[in-house]
């Protein structure tokens, strides 16, 4: 079985640029997770997809970053203006776990690490 | 919201020794507890999880603990190997959320032969 599957897996760039990371959850996994991992801390969760519909966002800077799951499967990230802060790597994790209250295993990805400069 | 305490940052134990990892959560909802390994430039894997209605449960060298009238849960690894060597994080399910998690800061586990 496939994995999630994350690009681009590294990413410099300026600040006041943008940049934009692709997830592609397990086949089939209702459920998909974006995360900020800072170095030297634990994930942090940004935004939470159920299906193409949106559960929790409250932990996203939405005054610079956004997120989309066009047709309930790949999503997007997307960071604009970047800010010397954003640098961590962005994590993708999928769950077959459709709702309901019964957390269950999280499946991630590699991983996209994004230097802003 | 939930938040999720871990101690300590940093373990060192010698191959064969045990390591106890160790975190308290905030939210008495919280009904999911996994712990994470994750190797340098690799992505978080699960080890081990455990449930509220459990208070522990062992796989081979490994053993997670639950406390819920205290709030907090420890990871148990016996006969350490150079291997056990990464980070490990402990978290939490966001009972407002339905299945994500809270993660900990984190333990950089070292064993040296």
């Amino acid at each position: 079985e496939a994995g999630v599957a994350q690009s681009p897996r590294y990413k410099i760039i300026e600040k006041r640029q943008s940049v934009a990371f692709w997830c592609n959850p397990i086949s089939g996994h209702a459920t998909l997770y974006w995360y900020q991992q800072i170095l030297g801390q634990g994930p942090k969760l940004l935004i939470q997809f159920q299906n193409n519909g949106v559960v929790d966002d409250s932990q996203l800077p939405k005054d610079r970053f956004s997120a989309e799951r066009l047709k309930g499967v790949d999503s997007t990230l997307k960071i604009q203006p970047a800010k010397l802060e954003d640098s961590a790597v962005y994590l993708c994790a999928s769950s077959p776990r459709g709702g309901g209250v019964y957390a269950g295993e999280l499946f991630f990805g590699e991983g996209s690490r994004l230097t802003v400069l | 919201g939930e938040n999720v305490e871990q101690h300590p940052s940093t373990l060192s134990v010698q191959e064969g020794d045990s390591a106890v990892i160790k975190c308290t959560y905030s939210d008495s909802a919280s009904n999911y507890f996994p712990w994470y390994k994750q190797e340098l430039g690799k992505r978080p894997q699960l080890i081990i999880d455990i449930r509220s209605n459990v208070g522990e449960k062992k796989d081979q060298r490994i053993a997670v603990t639950l406390n819920k009238t205290a709030k907090h849960f420890s990871l148990h690894i016996t006969e350490t190997q150079p291997e056990d060597s990464a980070v490990y994080f402990c978290a939490a399910s966001i009972p407002q959320a339905g299945t994500a998690l809270i993660f900990g800061k984190g333990t950089t586990l070292s064993v040296s032969s």
